[in-house]
């Protein structure tokens, strides 16, 4: 499809692993989005990427917490040693450039730590 | 004071009422806005954008008030479908963007 692929869709594992999210954005799409949304929450912010770049990271939670983005495609949200408040749904969008563009979301991984 | 705020409601409407939300920002430097709607453990979708001259689309009007720095969605004759919460964005420059935490509405038959 042509819109924003987000893999896994679901991830159980338990606490202390390390989990690899991954994100194809819409073709053309220069921003990359990563947020959090824990159940009944509202969305959190983590990181978004222009092309490759990321020149905001403050939004990540800790230092547990870490993302990359090659070819100005494809990116991957890492979270290592997990802990049981990770678990949420994390979701990716894109959007055209960054700035004044909607962003287009994908389906999100529902990430549970045991 | 947060960038965003909205009423997260729930709102409870009856089949056909009209419902009206409001979403406020607090940078006057905003320059764009956007509508989501998120059903229940789904992925938000855009839903319309929010221009400076109001726009329609069927049932849903956005628009869009600068002065009082607030942005409004009115869905009329809400469906049940309609039921979801919906979400404003403003985006103030490139790499600053800021999601409200989202009005829920509920359709009741």
């Amino acid at each position: 499809g042509a819109g924003v692929s987000q893999s896994p869709s679901n991830k159980v594992t338990e606490k202390g692993k390390d989990v690899e999210l991954r994100c194809d954005p819409i073709s053309g799409h220069t921003a990359l989005y990563w947020y959090r949304q824990r159940l009944g929450q509202g969305l959190e912010f983590l990181i978004y990427f222009q092309g490759n770049s990321a020149p905001d990271k403050s939004g990540l939670p800790s230092d547990r917490f870490s993302a990359e983005r090659t070819g100005e495609s494809v990116s991957t949200l890492t979270i290592q040693r997990t802990q049981q408040e990770d678990s949420a749904v994390y979701l990716c969008a894109s959007s055209f450039r960054q700035g004044g563009q909607p962003q287009h979301f994908g389906d999100g991984t529902r990430l549970s730590i045991l | 004071r947060k960038e965003v705020e909205q009423d997260p409601g729930p709102f409870n409407v009856p089949e056909g009422a009209t419902v009206a939300f409001n979403c406020t920002y607090s940078n006057s430097a905003s320059q764009s806005f956007f509508w989501y709607r998120q059903d229940c453990r789904k992925e938000p979708k855009l839903l319309m954008s929010v221009y400076s001259s109001g726009n329609e689309d069927g049932r849903f009007t956005a628009q869009l008030n600068r002065a009082s720095q607030y942005i409004s969605l009115l869905i009329r004759d809400s469906k049940l479908s309609d039921s979801a919460t919906y979400l404003c964005v403003v985006i103030v420059t490139g790499n600053q963007f800021y999601f409200g935490t989202g009005t829920s509405l509920t359709v009741i038959p």
